[in-house]
């Protein structure tokens, strides 16, 4: 089992629409998780931290649930400049270690 | 602030030729990662350096990979010889220990494209 699993896609969705995606993890005591945006032949960047309690940030939504082990991503009102692959990310300790990324979920928003 | 910097950013080789890849993390940050990311595999670690130090090299595929960082500011990743399976996008990482431990950010350089004929 990978450890860190996602949907591929592609999603492909127009401007406006609302979509989700999730992220399953395979070692529960992994401590902190991460969605990082990547666009075309470009480098991963942070897009947002996720927090027990869930968090958002503008137009973006992002939930942990450790009992089911997943991750979840969710963009409202989907701009063209969305369109990127999403990788789902899991520290398995704390402090500066290396980051378990899944191979991420193409998204295309389309005018 | 300048980022990550790696160099080349493109490298075509053939073969069994030496290839040097290298990073410039962020100044101040004290941990630098190397990623090798390909369409089948997605990122995958190589290895990572705590203040200066390999903590983990586990995921260095074989003996013709090796990395070092002798000084805080500068790192190499060295694959001799090359062979065409090691072609892929290798990026550099850096990050630094903050307040909230569990939450450092993980900065990414550009990346180097490598071809190996």
């Amino acid at each position: 089992r990978k450890e860190v699993e996602q949907d591929p896609g592609p999603f492909n969705v127009p401007e406006g629409a609302t979509v989700a995606f999730n992220c399953t993890y395979s070692n529960s005591a992994s401590q902190s998780f991460f969605w990082y945006r990547q666009d075309c032949r470009k480098e991963p960047k942070l897009l947002m931290s996720v927090y027990s309690s869930g968090n958002e940030d503008g137009r973006f939504t992002a939930q942990l649930n450790r009992a089911s082990q997943y991750i979840s991503l969710l963009i409202r009102d989907s701009k063209l400049s969305d369109s990127a692959t999403y990788l789902c990310v899991v520290n398995l300790f704390s402090g500066n270690t290396p980051l378990v990324f899944g191979k991420g979920t193409r998204l295309s928003v389309i005018a | 602030d300048a980022g990550v910097i790696q160099s080349p950013r493109h490298e075509v080789t053939e073969m069994g030729q030496e290839v040097t890849l290298r990073c410039k993390p962020i100044s101040g940050h004290n941990s630098l990662f190397w990623y090798r990311q390909t369409m089948m595999r997605g990122l995958e670690l190589l290895i990572y350096f705590n203040n200066n130090v390999p903590i983990d090299d586990s995921g260095m595929p074989e003996d013709r990979f090796s990395a070092k960082m002798p000084n805080a500011s500068f790192s190499t990743l060295k694959i001799q010889p090359s062979e065409p399976r090691d072609s892929a996008v290798y990026f550099c990482a850096s990050s630094s220990i903050g307040q909230v431990v569990y939450q450092e950010t993980q900065y990414f350089g550009p990346g180097t494209r490598l071809l190996v004929l």
